[in-house]
C-alpha cells in the first residue's frame, strides 16, 4: 500500500458532497478501484475505471482519473450517514503471482447530521 | 451473485497452535483466490495468491511455512496460521476472482480476526 496513497480522514455534512482523493505511482496500472469498507466488515467493491477513461459515474458515484497526475477521486453525492465507512482505493498491478490489487491506507469517511 | 465467505469470522488461540481459516465461493467458481492481512488503521497486504491445483504464490517477506495455503476445489481456499504467535493477530480477508469472469473484477469476504493470546 506504500505506493498508493490517500489523506486518512474526512468530514462532511449529512447531504453535502464527499470527495475522497487518491494518488498512485504504478503507470501500468490497466484498472482502478474503489472500495468501501464498514467497522468489522470485508471490503465491498463500489466501483472501477479502466485507465483509457476520465470519468464514470454511476448513481450516487463519480469516479475522476487523471491519468498524466496518476490521481484517482471519488464523489459521493448527497451523502448520508450510512456513508460513513472506510474508502480505499486500489490499483491493479502485477505482483510475484501475476495480477492482484495494490491498497492505499483508506480514508474514514464520517458523516455528521 | 458473487459471494465470498469466511469461516471463522472471529478466532482466539493460545500461542503455539494452529489455526486454520475457510474462504469460500458460494455461487460461483474461483480459480484465483488471494489472502491479505490487514493492521489496525493500515491497508491491506497481499500475502499470496492461490491457484486451484497448484501451489500458491507467496508475496516477498510472507513464510511460505507459517502460513500455509491450500486450493482443494474450485470454490475453497484454506489459509493455516501454524505456531501462531501474538505478532500473527491480524484481520485476515480473502477475495475470490471468478474463473469466468474477468479477470479485473475480485470479491471480498468478509473477514477473519483472529487473535493469538
Amino acid at each position: 500500500g506504500e505506493d498508493v496513497e490517500q489523506s486518512l480522514f474526512l468530514s462532511v455534512r449529512e447531504g453535502d458532497s464527499s470527495v475522497i482523493n487518491c494518488t498512485y505511482t504504478d503507470s501500468s496500472s490497466t484498472y482502478l478501484y474503489w472500495y468501501k469498507q464498514e467497522p468489522g466488515a470485508g471490503l465491498q467493491l463500489l466501483t472501477y475505471i479502466f485507465s483509457n477513461m476520465d470519468m464514470k459515474q454511476d448513481q450516487r458515484l463519480t469516479v475522476l482519473l487523471n491519468k498524466k497526475d496518476k490521481h484517482l477521486s471519488l464523489r459521493i453525492a448527497d451523502t448520508q450517514t450510512g456513508d460513513s465507512a472506510i474508502y480505499f482505493c486500489a490499483e491493479g498491478a502485477n505482483s510475484n503471482s501475476g495480477y492482484a490489487l495494490n491498497f492505499g491506507k483508506g480514508t474514514s469517511l464520517l458523516v455528521t447530521p | 451473485g458473487a459471494v465470498v465467505s469466511q469461516h471463522p469470522s472471529w478466532v482466539i488461540c493460545k500461542s503455539g497452535t494452529s489455526v486454520k481459516i475457510e474462504c469460500r465461493s458460494l455461487d460461483f467458481q474461483a480459480t484465483t483466490m488471494f489472502w491479505y492481512r490487514q493492521f489496525p488503521k493500515q491497508s491491506l497486504m497481499l500475502m499470496a495468491t492461490s491457484n486451484e491445483g497448484s501451489k500458491a504464490t507467496y508475496e516477498q517477506g510472507v513464510e511460505k511455512d507459517k502460513f500455509l495455503i491450500n486450493h482443494a476445489s474450485l470454490t475453497l481456499s484454506t489459509l493455516t496460521v501454524t505456531s501462531a504467535h501474538p505478532e500473527d493477530s491480524s484481520f485476515y480477508i480473502c477475495s475470490a476472482r471468478e474463473s469466468s469472469g474477468r479477470m479485473y473484477e475480485q470479491y471480498f469476504g468478509p473477514g477473519t480476526r483472529l487473535t493469538v493470546t
